[in-house]
Formats: structure tokens, sequence, C-alpha cells
């Protein structure tokens, strides 16, 4: 069965201090993997799709790399902004290939 | 330049009394979703369209009901809000393959 765990559930920083979330999967035939950024209240803001083990992609203070079994997403000195919840997903080719399955998220809180 | 447009953000509704939430997208995707998310949860598929090809979650209440006229526009249908259905409710649109992108969503009191 497909699926995807996120780690920690939660995380809190110091600004400048750098971490890393967890993106777990199982998935038979990986058509894609997903981050996105969600603040309190708003929808799911996309930030990063990758496709194959090895891949990665940056955007400011973000990066995300991509194994066989997880990603991860790098935060490199964070700022009070950066605050939020970050959801991974995932998009495998069984069955109904348009589905996407979730993580729990992590949510992530940097004070000044 | 939103891309995907929910309306309303917020929108409060009586128990029993038919509600409907509505997305547009500007994006001409082949794909829309509708998410329930609650509180600290993931989003929760409830259907989804391929053009206007169908698809509903096997758990998906019968209370929830969805139409797409065109390719544009996409509503979703509570026939009888239960104040469990409370929640935020998510539209999302995507290429064939390709990431989702999501409206800011619809808040759903049900008082």
């Amino acid at each position: 069965e497909d699926q995807v765990t996120q780690s920690p559930e939660a995380l809190r920083l110091q600004e400048g201090e750098s971490s890393s979330l967890n993106c777990s999967y199982t998935v038979s035939g990986l058509r894609g993997l997903f981050w996105y950024r969600q603040d309190p209240g708003k929808g799911p803001e996309f930030l990063f799709t990758l496709y194959s083990a090895g891949e990665e992609k940056e955007k400011e203070r973000l990066k995300a790399t991509l194994t066989k079994k997880e990603s991860f997403l790098h935060i490199t000195a964070p700022k009070p902004e950066d605050s939020a919840t970050y959801l991974c997903a995932v998009r495998g080719q069984a069955g109904n290939n348009r589905k996407l399955i979730w993580g729990l998220g992590t949510s992530l809180a940097v004070n000044p | 330049d939103a891309m995907v447009i929910q309306n309303p953000r917020y929108q409060v509704t009586q128990f029993g009394k038919p509600v409907t939430l509505s997305c547009s997208q500007t994006l001409n995707h082949n794909v829309m979703y509708w998410y329930q998310q609650k509180s600290s949860q993931a989003p929760k598929l409830l259907f989804h369209y391929y053009d206007k090809d169908f698809n509903n979650e096997a758990d998906t209440p019968d209370n929830f009901q969805s139409r797409r006229p065109n390719t544009s526009f996409c509503f979703l249908d509570i026939r009888s809000p239960g104040l469990g259905d409370a929640a935020m409710y998510l539209c999302a649109t995507a290429g064939l393959n390709t990431e989702a992108f999501f409206g800011q969503g619809t808040r759903l009191t049900v008082v």
C-alpha cells in the first residue's frame, strides 16, 4: 500500500539554526514527490517536485533532495517567516495515478 | 494573478441547509480535486475530475456531491451539512502527472 510518513511532527528552531525535515515513502512506481508549505487558514503552496533519486531542487533557504526511499527538505539559516506546516505528497503509477498520497506534515516554528 | 480561486473564503451554514462551494481555474488543467482538511490533519481527497470523468473516493459520504460544468469551474455541494462537516475545503488543479496547485480554501462553519 502506498504510504507517506513525515518526521518530526513538530520542530522548533532558533533563527539561523539549520535543520532538515524528512519524508519517507512507499509507492509503486514513483511519478513525483511534491513538497508544499501551508500557512494557517490557507491552502497549500507548491514548493518543489522531484521525480527521480538523486534529484535536487533549491529555492531561497530551502533545498529538497530525493532518494529511492525518502526525501529531505533542508532549511538553511531559517527566518521566522519560514514558520509553517510543510507537507509532502507522492504520486504513484498504480491504479488511479492522478491521486496524491499525503503525509501528515511537519509543523515548523522558527523563533527570532 | 491567482490561478485557482475559491469562493467564498468563509461560509457559515445552518445544520442541514444545503451549501455550495465554488472553484475556478485559469490554468486549463485537466484534473480538478476537492479535498477536506480538518485541523492539524493532512488533506483528505473527496473526489476528483479528469476532464468530465468523475472519480469518487470510496469513503466519501453521499452527502457530498460535485459538478464540473466546464474545464474552468468545479462545485462542491453539501446536501445536508452536519457539525462534523465543518472544515477547510480545498480545491486543486493539476495537469497529467504534474504538481497540483491549490486555492486559498473555503472555511466552512456549521451552526
